[in-house]
């Protein structure tokens, strides 16, 4: 069984502080990683894709990933209320198989 | 408005009563899904098409039939649905299999009880 691991948190940071979430996934075989952020009772919604070992940033959204230790990670820099919610890792291993963490719980405290 | 659309958007039933939850895409895209979210367990792949007429199982198939007989369209079928198929279920598509373009984009969700 392919899976992707994630702390359940609650993670709590301080607004403005860095928020750091990390992933780990089972199959060296996978080819695609994806961070999904979720509000409550709400759809997920893309936040960053990455394909290649390192970093690849996008504003205040910085996702790392290294293949040998099949681990990726989210840091979200600033961090502010309005980014509490739950962070998806999901990782595509073949065709169109995704498979998602659990889901690790932000909150930002103004 | 490029969008994911899902009917219903809640849903109570009773066991073994057949219900179709629809999902359709506005986006031409190729690629389809359905995942169901449970608390703990993250969402998970139910089945997945490709293309039309092309699907296949995910991680968690028992008890679901899909169909994909147009490409906007790909229902979610429970033909004697259970209890421990209450959950969240969403639909999703992305656009085909290159990096750039399988990137899923997600309809707002079915949240099914099953009495």
């Amino acid at each position: 069984q392919k899976e992707v691991e994630q702390n359940s948190g609650p993670l709590s940071v301080p607004e403005g502080a860095i928020a750091s979430l990390n992933c780990t996934y089972s199959d060296r075989g996978s080819q695609s990683f994806f961070w999904y952020r979720q509000y409550s009772g709400k759809s997920p919604e893309l936040i960053m894709s990455i394909y290649s070992n390192g970093d690849k940033e996008d504003g205040r959204f910085t996702a790392q990933l290294n293949k040998a230790s099949q681990y990726v990670s989210l840091l979200i820099r600033d961090s502010q209320p309005s980014d509490s919610a739950t962070y998806l890792c999901a990782v595509r291993n073949y065709g169109q198989n995704f498979v998602f963490g659990p889901g690790t719980r932000l909150s930002v405290l103004p | 408005e490029a969008q994911v659309t899902q009917n219903p958007r809640y849903l109570i039933t009773v066991t073994g009563k057949k219900l179709t939850v629809t999902c359709s895409q506005n986006m031409n895209h190729e690629y389809m899904s359905w995942y169901r979210q449970d608390p703990g367990l993250g969402l998970r792949q139910i089945y997945y098409s490709m293309n039309v007429e092309v699907t296949d199982k995910g991680d968690v198939p028992e008890g679901y039939k899909v169909s994909r007989k147009e490409k906007r369209n790909f229902p979610l079928i429970l033909e004697s649905p259970s209890p421990n198929q209450t959950s969240l279920y969403f639909c999703a598509s992305s656009l085909g299999r290159d990096r750039a373009k399988n990137i899923q984009y997600f309809g707002a969700g079915t949240r099914l009880s099953v009495l």
